[in-house]
This record gives structure tokens, C-alpha cells and sequence, in this order.
């Protein structure tokens, strides 16, 4: 079945240093990528997400490239900052009919001023 | 404006009672779901209906049990509440059963505590 591994936080960083929060998948087929954040007493919200391989999804100042060859799915940000504080989470769709989403564990992140 | 709303965002109840979980969503999508994240963060997908049919239907207690009144609306029953029911539940929403690359949208949650 598909799974998504996804480092285990937390992730601690200092304003205006660089992010990258590691996520690898398994999968059958071309499966949709996402990344998702989830702040304080709220419920997910999409981040970004790709659909094919080598597409990069980009929000917020946050990138993510589907690599297919090294099935990851990596965030990149050059800059946090404190308001970026959250737990990340990364997830992926199957391809072909009606698939379930696939959460990963979820890395929180603190950035510090 | 709001999206996807659940009622209520907290409940505090006694191990035993039964209790109920309402979402609505006002985006026209035809998918819903509830979810459950524990303390640790970690998401587990619950349930899942498609245009008021069941869908996906994990290894859940037969104690939960979802209604789909129309594709708008997903409630989520409890019955006999346990200790180990504490977590909270998240109802999300999507667009299309067949396509992969749609997003979920999610609500704000509900903060269950059984003491």
C-alpha cells in the first residue's frame, strides 16, 4: 500500500534560517504530492502540492519538487519566520479510481526570534 | 465564509455518554471525511463519503457511526465514549471521487475530552 515517511520533529530554527523538512513516499503509479500545515488550534490547510513528476508546487515562500526518481517530496523555505511556526505535514493521493489521502506523521516546527 | 465548520469545537463529557459531531460544508464538493488526530499529531482517516454514500470505512468501533443527510453534511455519532476516544476530530471535504490531485479542506476541529 502507500506510505509517506516524513522526519520526526521538532524542528527548531532561528528567524530567517533556512527550512527543509525531509518526505519520502511508496506508491503504486503517478501519485499526487501534497504539503499541508496545521497551526495552533486549527485544522489542516493546503500548503502546496504537485501532481507529476518534476512539477514543483510553490506558496508562501515555500517549494516543493516532485523528485519521482528519489520518490521525495522535500520543503524548502530560504527564510522562516516565527509566524511559519506549525506542524507540517506531507501527504500524497493515489493514481487510478478513488484513493484515500495518505497523511505522513507530521514534523512541528519552531522558529525562534 | 467559512468553508467547512464543525460544532461544536469542544466537548467535555463523562466515559459512557453518547455524543454527536456535526460538519457542514459550503464549498459544493461531493466528498467528505472525518478524521482523528491524537496527541502525537498523527491522522487517521476515519470515514469517508461520496455524494451520501459510504465510501471508506476504516477499522473503526462499530460505537462510531457517520450519517450523510445530503453531500453538504457529515455527522459523526458516538456511543459508550471511552477514555481512549479522547483526541480531536477533523472533518474535511474534496472534489471528485476519481481525481487523485484534489486537495482536502479541512474544518477547525473537535476537542473531545472524556473524564
Amino acid at each position: 500500500g502507500n506510505s509517506v515517511t516524513q522526519m520526526e520533529g521538532p524542528v527548531t530554527l532561528s528567524e530567517e534560517a533556512f527550512l527543509t523538512i525531509n518526505c519520502t513516499y511508496t506508491a503504486t503509479g503517478y501519485p499526487s504530492l501534497f504539503w499541508y500545515v496545521q497551526y495552533p488550534g486549527e485544522g489542516l490547510q493546503l500548503l502546496l502540492k504537485a501532481t507529476k513528476a518534476d512539477d514543483k508546487g510553490s506558496n508562501k515562500g515555500f517549494e516543493a519538487t516532485y523528485r519521482k526518481e528519489t520518490t521525495s517530496f522535500h520543503l524548502e523555505k530560504g527564510s522562516v519566520q516565527v509566524s511559519d511556526s506549525a506542524v507540517y505535514f506531507c501527504a500524497l493521493s493515489g493514481s487510478g479510481g478513488y484513493q484515500k489521502v495518505t497523511f505522513g506523521i507530521g514534523t512541528k516546527l519552531q522558529v525562534i526570534p | 465564509d467559512t468553508a467547512v465548520s464543525q460544532t461544536p469545537k469542544y466537548l467535555v463529557t463523562q466515559m459512557g455518554n453518547d455524543k454527536s459531531i456535526k460538519c457542514e460544508q459550503n464549498l459544493g464538493h461531493d466528498t467528505m471525511y472525518w478524521y482523528k488526530q491524537d496527541s502525537k499529531k498523527f491522522l487517521k482517516i476515519m470515514f469517508s463519503y461520496n455524494n451520501k454514500e459510504l465510501i471508506i470505512n476504516e477499522t473503526v468501533p462499530n460505537r462510531f457511526s457517520p450519517k450523510s443527510p445530503d453531500k453538504a453534511h457529515l455527522n459523526l455519532h458516538i456511543n459508550s465514549l471511552e477514555l481512549g476516544d479522547s483526541a480531536v476530530y477533523f472533518c474535511a471535504s474534496s472534489q471528485g471521487i476519481n481525481r487523485g490531485g484534489q486537495p482536502q479542506h479541512f474544518g477547525d476541529g473537535t476537542r473531545l475530552s472524556i473524564l
